[in-house]
């Protein structure tokens, strides 16, 4: 069974720019997060994905956003990129919030350099 | 005081020796907790969860305490190969909202 994928695995920007990460989730998991882990610092929680709705949201400015597709596929989207945005991007997948029980599943992560 | 914290460690352990790290969280409402293993540059992965008083695998057992808001991992007879950091996960759910809030991590460096 495939895992969590996401793409691209590296990506370069300019400042200003904007990028665009994917996440594919674990098949029948309709949960998905989103992660910055920049260097030297923990996972800041950005955004959760359920059922095409954003369930929650971290403590990022508006230019991070992103969308969930009919399959529970996902996107991330950072707008006006800053030199502090370089970090590793890393999408998660669970099963549904009924099962408390469930644990996240991690993609390899993208890792956005901003230059 | 932060949700979930961790001692960021280093610790620097020679191989076989018993090394334990705590993790303490500020909300009481927390359900689950787990810790994560991960390695220089790759994803996390989950290590152990721990749902009820604790949980044990092998050389690695958690345990929680839930009067006292915190959670320990003790690793026994260590290997080069639990050199990783270790995240500490709470998850907190409000009605049909959940949140996983992380650790910053505990680094662990087995020594030959």
């Amino acid at each position: 069974e495939a895992g969590v994928t996401q793409s691209p695995t590296h990506l370069i920007k300019t400042r200003g720019q904007q990028a665009t990460l994917r996440c594919s989730p674990i098949s029948g998991h309709t949960s998905v997060y989103w992660y910055q882990q920049a260097l030297g610092l923990g996972l800041q929680f950005l955004l959760w994905y359920d059922e095409g709705e954003e369930r929650n949201r971290g403590n990022f400015p508006p230019r991070f956003s992103g969308r969930q597709f009919p399959n529970y596929s996902s996107e991330l989207n950072v707008n006006a990129l800053e030199l502090e945005d370089s970090a590793l991007y890393l999408c998660a997948s669970s099963l549904v919030l009924s099962d408390w029980k469930t644990e996240a599943f991690f993609g390899q992560g993208t890792r956005l350099t901003v230059v | 005081r932060k949700e979930v914290e961790q001692d960021p460690g280093p610790f620097n352990v020679p191989e076989g020796a018993t090394v334990a790290f705590n993790c303490t969280y500020s909300n009481s409402a927390s359900q689950s907790f787990f810790w994560y293993r991960q390695d220089c540059r790759k994803e996390p992965k989950l290590l152990m969860s721990v749902y009820s008083s604790g949980n044990e695998d092998g050389r690695f057992t958690a345990q929680l305490n839930r009067a006292s808001q915190y959670i320990s991992l003790l690793i026994r007879d260590s290997k080069l190969s639990d050199s990783a950091t270790y995240l500490c996960v709470v998850n907190q759910h409000a009605g049909n909202n959940r949140k996983l809030i992380w650790g910053l991590g505990t680094s662990l460096a087995v020594n030959p």
